[in-house]
């Protein structure tokens, strides 16, 4: 497509169950990004693709996060055992890589809004 | 450690003034710089970039100049709409990551 897309646009869950995120970057985009954004900390950093290795996983709050990208392309954020502090917008950005494998300019897609009750 | 500050909001205006939104850095070496907004309701979208010092990002009449010297990165609008009115987020790109200003809300009035 012409843009990042993510789905689900939404998502309600309850304490306790396990969420799948999912981002399709623009196309020709080699490395991926998730970040987070909520109202008590802002716009945070999660995990960075390059590829399908993640050679940045810093931002990841816990254990019960993890990504995974294949194919260079998709990429999925599940969260194990949801606790309503993960209530947040979980965003997604794409870009190409520059010559010195640094990122470029990040495009993001429109978010997931989840919330744990 | 590498961060940004942004000057604390809501900054309301009324429609023609001129807008500034200051925005400084911590950083080592010379990261890349970044003006993002979110409009109500919407996605980050890229407003404006600057990749090295004394480069200017411009973009829908903002502009931005990155100022090595004094680690700043202002946003300026001459004359702001309605239109205008959403957050605007200051960045920096560090080792692949983009690390954000706390956000600036701009409110338009007619």
């Amino acid at each position: 497509g012409a843009g990042v897309s993510q789905s689900p646009s939404n998502k309600v869950t309850e304490k306790g169950k396990d969420v799948e995120l999912r981002c399709d970057p623009i196309s020709g985009h080699t490395a991926l990004y998730w970040y987070r954004q909520s109202l008590g900390q802002g716009l945070e950093f999660l995990i960075y693709f390059q590829g399908n290795s993640a050679p940045d996983k810093s931002g990841l709050p816990s254990d019960r996060f993890s990504a995974e990208r294949t194919g260079g392309s998709v990429s999925t954020l599940t969260i194990q055992r949801t606790q309503q502090e993960d209530s947040a917008v979980y965003l997604c950005a794409s870009s190409f890589l520059t010559s010195g494998g640094r990122g470029d300019t990040q495009y993001f897609g429109p978010g997931t809004r989840l919330t744990v009750l | 450690g590498n961060s940004v500050t942004q000057m604390e909001g809501p900054v309301t205006l009324s429609e023609e003034a001129f807008l500034t939104i200051n925005c400084t850095y911590t950083a080592t070496g010379y990261p890349s710089l970044f003006w993002y907004v979110q409009y109500p309701g919407e996605g980050l979208q890229l407003l404006l970039k600057a990749t090295k010092a004394d480069d200017k990002g411009s973009n829908k009449g903002f502009e931005a100049t990155y100022r090595k010297e004094t680690t700043s990165f202002h946003l300026e609008k001459g004359s702001v709409q309605v239109s205008d009115s959403a957050v605007y987020f200051c960045a920096l790109l560090r080792t692949g990551k983009l690390i954000f200003g706390q956000g600036t809300t701009l409110q338009v009035k007619p």
